[in-house]
């Protein structure tokens, strides 16, 4: 069975950094590309990060580009999502999600909050 | 980057009858190499992540009643439930994944009349 696992999310002021984990399971992780996306409170869905299956190729929403870096560890079976100088509208559940074509499996989110 | 506009923002429908929203791209989403169309329909109901509904504009996820269809092609697509359940209740998204920044719709709010 396929699971993605978030983890990280967590009350953080302005300006602050945060880490974000997906753990990866039920596939062979090192075979697809992932992306993170995020949902602020009462919005729609918005795509932040794409990663590669080997990293070669990240690719970021103009929104974040310059603050967040997206990275794997396919020997961890891990994705991960470095969020530096956040901000006010950064406040949003964030999901890993699997790249099959399509984003064909999801995981149930992690919230982060930044407020001061 | 594709823009996907959904409409209407909410509708609400009696138990038993048709639902149909509709979801707008700005520029094709169709690849014509292999004929389809990098289209999916998702449902979300609160506190939980967006659920996989259709894909290819029309073929329903695996587990998913047959009262969901997915239609269109090109740039303009519906979803419709042809008989509304009370466990239906949900906001409904579109999304194209004909480019790697993905762009999905505002949202549809589907609610029992």
């Amino acid at each position: 069975e396929v699971q993605l696992v978030e983890s990280g999310g967590d009350l953080v002021q302005p300006g602050g950094s945060l880490r974000l984990s997906c753990a990866a399971s039920g596939f062979t992780f090192s075979d697809y590309g992932m992306n993170w996306i995020r949902q602020a409170p009462g919005k729609g869905p918005e795509w932040v990060s794409y990663i590669s299956s080997s990293s070669d190729t990240m690719m970021y929403a103009d929104s974040v580009r310059g603050r967040f870096t997206v990275s794997r560890d396919n020997a961890k079976n891990s994705l991960y999502l470095e969020m530096n100088s956040l901000r006010d509208e950064d406040t949003a559940v964030y999901y890993c999600a699997r790249v099959q074509w399509l984003d064909d499996y999801w995981g149930q989110g992690t919230l982060v909050t930044v407020s001061s | 980057d594709i823009v996907m506009t959904q409409s209407p923002d909410s509708l609400a429908v009696s138990l038993g009858e048709r639902a149909t929203i509709n979801c707008k791209s700005s520029q094709s989403i169709l690849y014509s190499s292999n004929n389809k169309n990098f289209l999916a329909w998702y449902q979300q109901k609160p506190g939980q992540p967006p659920k996989l509904l259709i894909y290819w504009a029309s073929t329903r996820e695996s587990g998913v009643p047959d009262r969901f269809s997915g239609s269109g092609s090109g740039t303009d697509f519906t979803l419709t439930i042809s008989s509304l359940q009370a466990e239906d209740v949900a906001v409904y998204y579109c999304q194209q994944y004909y480019t790697t920044v993905r762009a999905f719709g505002h949202g549809t709010k589907v609610e029992i009349k």
